[in-house]
């Protein structure tokens, strides 16, 4: 079957860093998407990765090992608006997204 | 605001009742989707529409129906539902199904209650 893991919340400090986690197993792979979504709110696009190696935008960075079937979203400097679910998607052989439950990302002052 | 509109916001609903979602996208995309969203569950894909044409359903019991006018709207019709699909939906819009990097944009969803 196919699946996607990432840890179910984490929690930070305001300023610090911290790593989101994913690894996967898919039927094929088309690239790997990176979604934040605050409570109640859609999901919105942070990044897309399908070539090895790191894609990083602002305070954003979004890691790809297509070998280890692992990717790994990277936030900086975090605010107090960055507490929200970050979701990890591949897209499969068929074109079609294959979530993760989401991390709850909590930020403490 | 991603370009995806979706109304109601919230929705309350008997079990007899007969009620339907609505989503338009704003962005010229000719893929659209329909999410079921569950608390602390992966995004559970329903529906999927390429220029008008359902292309899949991913075995969804059929008290829920589809519809797709044209490629900028999409229906989510509902009918005898039961408590166990309370949930949020959400609707999803992309360029083109079967690209590699085809991005898909969310509308903000129904908060759905069944009673």
């Amino acid at each position: 079957g196919q699946n996607i893991d990432q840890p179910t919340e984490m929690t930070a400090t305001e300023g610090a860093i911290v790593q989101i986690n994913c690894t996967y197993q898919t039927s094929g792979f088309n690239g790997l998407f990176w979604y934040q979504q605050h409570a109640g709110e859609a999901p919105t696009f942070l990044s897309y990765n399908v070539l090895d190696g790191l894609e990083e935008k602002g305070r954003f960075s979004s890691f790809l090992s297509r070998s280890k079937g692992y990717s790994y979203l990277l936030l900086k400097e975090l605010q107090m608006k960055d507490s929200a679910s970050y979701l990890c998607a591949v897209m499969d052989s068929n074109y079609q997204l294959i979530w993760g439950a989401g991390t709850k990302l909590i930020i403490k002052p | 605001e991603t370009g995806v509109t979706q109304t109601p916001r919230h929705l309350v609903m008997g079990m007899t009742n007969k009620k339907s979602l609505k989503c338009e996208q704003h962005l010229g995309h000719n893929a659209m989707y329909w999410y079921k969203q569950s608390a602390k569950k992966p995004l559970e894909l329903m529906f999927v529409y390429n220029f008008k044409e359902q292309t899949e359903n991913n075995s969804v019991p059929s008290r829920f129906s589809p519809e797709c006018p044209n490629s900028s709207h999409l229906f989510l019709h509902l009918h005898t539902l039961q408590p166990e699909d309370s949930a949020l939906y959400l609707c999803a819009s992309s360029q083109d199904r079967g690209q590699g990097a085809d991005t898909q944009y969310f509308g903000p969803g129904t908060r759905l209650t069944v009673l």
